[in-house]
């Protein structure tokens, strides 16, 4: 069974620039996370989705960043304009439906960093 | 809310020996725990998982341990393997302000010396 992908897997940008990343889930997963994890520090969630639905994106700061699952499978994260505080790896995860955390398997993630 | 800490930000052992990593939580109400092991790389991978009506649950090399009185679990690895190096997270899966989600403790860096 193929993982989840992600793309890129490193980035570097300069602050106030835009920068988007891509997930594709496992095939059938209807659940599919973004989270955010700081050099040092836990995954933390930033923004849930089933199927095409947010569920929860209460830790998402929406006045730079952006998600969208189109069709309710691929999915991408955009940050526009990139802060240095935003340097992180994010982390792409999906499971086979919301209430099963035993189900959720985690991409490889895209390592970002903001100069 | 809900926060979950490590003891012992790293912990280096010798091949052969067993490893304990605990980890300490907030919420009395909290009652699905898992433990997840992160290469260099890689994303979070589960290891194993208990719900508070057990104290003990075992799997392959693996046990967790939690003790609801004083809100702490452990990770215990038998006869640590090089391939055992990594870092070790514990999550708490809980209600989070919108919905259920995994809360994840700061990690421990678990380093096996040959």
């Amino acid at each position: 069974e193929a993982g989840v992908a992600q793309s890129p897997r490193y980035k570097i940008i300069e602050k106030r620039q835009s920068v988007a990343f891509w997930c594709n889930p496992i095939s059938g997963h209807a659940t599919l996370y973004w989270y955010q994890q700081i050099l040092g520090q836990g995954p933390k969630l930033l923004i849930q989705f089933q199927n095409n639905g947010v569920v929860d994106d209460s830790q998402l700061p929406k006045d730079r960043f952006s998600a969208e699952r189109l069709k309710g499978v691929d999915s991408t994260l955009k940050i526009q304009p990139a802060k240095l505080e935003d340097s992180a790896v994010y982390l792409c995860a999906s499971s086979l439906w919301q209430a099963a955390p035993d189900t959720q398997y985690f991409g490889p993630g895209t390592r970002l960093t903001v100069l | 809310g809900e926060s979950v800490g490590l003891h012992l930000p790293t912990l280096s052992v010798q091949e052969g020996d067993n490893s304990i990593i605990n980890c300490a939580y907030s919420n009395s109400a909290s009652d699905y725990f898992i433990w997840y092991k992160q290469e260099s790389g890689k994303g979070p991978q589960f290891i194993i998982d208990i719900r508070s009506n057990m104290d003990k649950r075992q799997g392959q090399r693996v046990t967790v341990l939690l003790n609801k009185t004083v809100k702490h679990l452990s990770l215990q690895i038998a006869a640590t393997q090089p391939g055992d190096s990594a870092v070790y997270f514990c999550a708490v899966y809980g209600y989070g302000g919108a919905t259920n989600k995994l809360i994840f403790g700061t990690g421990t860096l678990l380093a096996v010396q040959p």
